[in-house]
């Protein structure tokens, strides 16, 4: 069945600093893929998504770039501020032709800390 | 903003008794799905439904029921409650937009069962 493995958090930066939140999939076909960020007490966003290969998602800084032959859709942002402390979700939803479609298979989440 | 709402948004009860968490939306969208949300599992898919009266379980549905007599409300019934059903509850709703279909969540209930 499908998977996403998450990089293993909490990731606690400073003010500025590149983040980098790694995440890899398993899954057949050409699954789209998501990252959802969650503020404490809320629920989950849509931060930003990509629905085939090569494809680059981006919002509000951040950017993930759909690699299909590392099975990889890792999270970036060059400059992180406090507002962006949160847990982070790297998730899949399977591809069209297959019974996955529409039903979105998450990772455990990356909890992220920005110090000022 | 998908539109949705939750209710309750907290709640606490006791092991056996029945709960049901309420899911609405108002944008007319035909899937929804609900989550539960815990510690080093993201998020799993307890059931979702594709139309009114249309339903199927999801990776962990046992334990758990749900209804759908309305487009706008999805029902999650726990039957007789367990301690390791406490949990925050996601409702989602899917939508093609801007390419290729996305989940959008509702604020969840948070579940504690004593």
């Amino acid at each position: 069945g499908n998977s996403v493995t998450q990089m293993e958090g909490p990731v606690t930066l400073s003010e500025e600093a590149f983040l980098t939140i790694n995440c890899t999939y398993t899954a057949t076909g050409y699954p789209s893929l998501f990252w959802y960020v969650q503020y404490p007490g809320e629920g989950l966003q849509l931060l930003l998504k990509a629905t085939k290969a090569d494809d680059k998602g981006s919002n509000k800084g951040f950017e993930a770039t759909y690699r299909k032959e590392t099975t990889s859709f890792h999270l970036e942002k060059g400059s992180v501020q406090v507002s962006d402390s949160a847990v982070y979700f790297c998730a899949l939803s399977g591809d069209s032709g297959g019974t996955s479609y529409g039903k979105l298979t998450f990772g455990q989440g990356t909890i992220l800390t920005v110090h000022p | 903003d998908a539109g949705i709402t939750q209710s309750p948004r907290h709640k606490v009860t006791e092991t056996g008794t029945p709960v049901t968490l309420r899911c609405h939306q108002t944008e007319n969208h035909r899937y929804m799905y609900w989550y539960r949300q815990d510690p080093g599992h993201g998020l799993r898919l307890i059931h979702y439904s594709y139309g009114v009266k249309d339903t199927d379980k999801g990776e962990v549905s046992d334990g758990y029921s749900v209804s759908r007599s309305k487009t706008e409300d999805f029902l999650l019934t726990l039957e007789s409650a367990t301690s390791s059903q406490t949990s925050v509850y996601f409702c989602a709703i899917s939508e093609v937009r801007g390419g290729g279909e996305t989940q959008y969540f509702g604020p969840g209930t948070r579940l504690l069962v004593l």
